[in-house]
């Protein structure tokens, strides 16, 4: 099993719609995730943190469920801006001291 | 500003011809990596310094070379050995506890296309 898995869409939403799309991670002992966007042909840049109690920011919102090995990012009355690939990251395990990246979910837009 | 810049944004190559990509960062990090990103793929580490005259091998570092002479310059070496060099390169740093709030610091890559 991967150690971060997340299903490549594209998700093709119509503008204002709510989206969500979850990435399933192997690690057991992960506390913390990282949610990253990334537009195309450019670099990808932190979007939220997700701990056990959740986060929110705005019209984003990202979950973290423990029992069953998935987080999960949803967004609120999309915008066509938010068009992009949404990595999924997990945190530094044992076996190494890195982060590890999610092959992205495709998020498309549209008016 | 700080921060990260790769050079160049566009390079091809030849076949058998080895390139250097250039990443230099202004934000007084010590951990500086590099990344390989495929079309529809996550990113893969090829190499990481954690400091100064020292680095390590990511996942996928065969056919690639690295140097850290200086905190600031972290180049990367695309020898003819690697099969497939073909794909965007990502630059990136962080502070010292970067990784457990997630935050890398990323150049706007450069895009590599073997002929």
């Amino acid at each position: 099993r991967k150690e971060v898995e997340q299903d490549p869409g594209p998700f093709n939403v119509p503008e204002g719609a709510t989206v969500a799309f979850n990435c399933t991670y192997s690690n057991s002992a992960s506390q913390s995730f990282f949610w990253y966007r990334q537009d195309c042909r450019k670099e990808p840049k932190l979007l939220m943190s997700v701990y056990s109690s959740g986060n929110e920011d705005g019209r984003f919102t990202a979950q973290l469920n423990r029992a069953s090995q998935y987080i999960s990012l949803l967004i609120r009355d999309s915008k066509l801006s938010d068009s992009a690939t949404y990595l999924c990251v997990a945190p530094p395990n044992n076996a190494g001291n890195m982060l590890t990246f999610g092959g992205g979910t495709r998020l498309m837009v549209k008016p | 500003d700080g921060g990260i810049t790769q050079s160049p944004k566009y390079l091809f190559r030849k076949e058998g011809q080895n390139v250097t990509l250039s990443c230099e960062q202004n934000l007084n990090h010590d951990a500086m990596y590099w990344y390989r990103q495929d079309p529809g793929q996550g990113l893969r580490l090829i190499y990481y310094s954690q400091i100064v005259n020292d680095f390590q091998k990511g996942d996928i570092a065969e056919g690639y070379s690295v140097s850290r002479e200086k905190k600031e310059s972290f180049p990367l070496t695309v020898t003819s050995a690697q099969k497939n060099p073909t794909a965007f390169y990502l630059c990136a740093s962080s502070n010292p506890g970067g990784l457990d709030t997630g935050e890398l610091f990323f150049g706007e890559g450069s895009r590599l296309t073997v002929l």
